[in-house]
């Protein structure tokens, strides 16, 4: 069964505090794994997908990266407005279409 | 682009009544559509995939006689919650991947949910 771990929960920085978000995933062939960034009572928004182990992706302050077990979203001198809940979520070579989901990691940036 | 619209945002019900969500892909064709299901501080878990023109294929566990999907064209999806029950209060969003992107492993774009209060 593919499984999908976030952490942390949650996490509060001060505007311009770089961290980074973690998603550690199994998964019988990985075909695909995405980011997204969710906004309350909204749907999540897609940011980044990365196939394969030591991709990076860029996307103004974030960058994804993966490896076999797991993914990284760093978070660059963040702002107020990267306050959000970020997905992670995988596609299996056998799940047609289908993605397994984590819980995703509530982020709160303080100005 | 690949804009997906989703309708009502949020609807209260009362118990035994059924309600309608649509889901709409607004600017492609989607063959596939997806409906995920979320509870506070969960994850999405996915319900059903909804393929144009024929049934959709439901998850181990979502009633498919409580949950009817009807996906009619290549731009809109509609799940129905029967007889909806307070159980049923969820937050119900639906995705598509757009035709013309092909690959199976291109993103899903989500619409903005609905949130479903059953009183």
């Amino acid at each position: 069964e593919d499984q999908v771990t976030q952490s942390p929960e949650a996490l509060r920085l001060q505007e311009g505090e770089s961290s980074s978000l973690n998603c550690s995933y199994t998964v019988s062939g990985l075909r695909g794994l995405f980011w997204y960034r969710q906004d309350p009572g909204k749907g999540p928004e897609f940011l980044f997908t990365l196939y394969s182990a030591g991709e990076e992706k860029e996307k103004e302050r974030l960058k994804a990266t993966l490896t076999k077990k797991e993914s990284f979203l760093h978070i660059t001198a963040p702002k107020p407005e990267d306050s959000a809940t970020y997905l992670c979520a995988v596609q299996a070579h056998s799940g047609y279409s289908t993605l397994t989901f984590g819980k995703g990691t509530m982020l709160l940036v303080s100005p | 682009g690949a804009v997906v619209s989703q309708h009502p945002s949020w609807v209260i019900c009362k118990s035994g009544t059924s309600v309608k969500i649509e889901c709409r892909s607004l600017d492609f064709q989607a063959t596939t559509m997806f409906w995920y299901r979320q509870f506070p501080k969960q994850s999405l878990m996915l319900m059903a995939t909804s393929n144009e023109g024929s049934k959709a294929t439901y998850e181990q566990g979502v009633e498919k006689d409580k949950f009817l999907i009807n996906h009619a064209s290549l731009t809109l999806s509609t799940l129905t919650v029967t007889s909806a029950h307070p159980e049923d209060s969820s937050f119900y969003i639906c995705s598509a991947r757009a035709r013309r992107e092909g690959s199976y492993n291109s993103p899903l774009h989500f619409g903005n949910g609905t949130r479903l209060t059953v009183t």
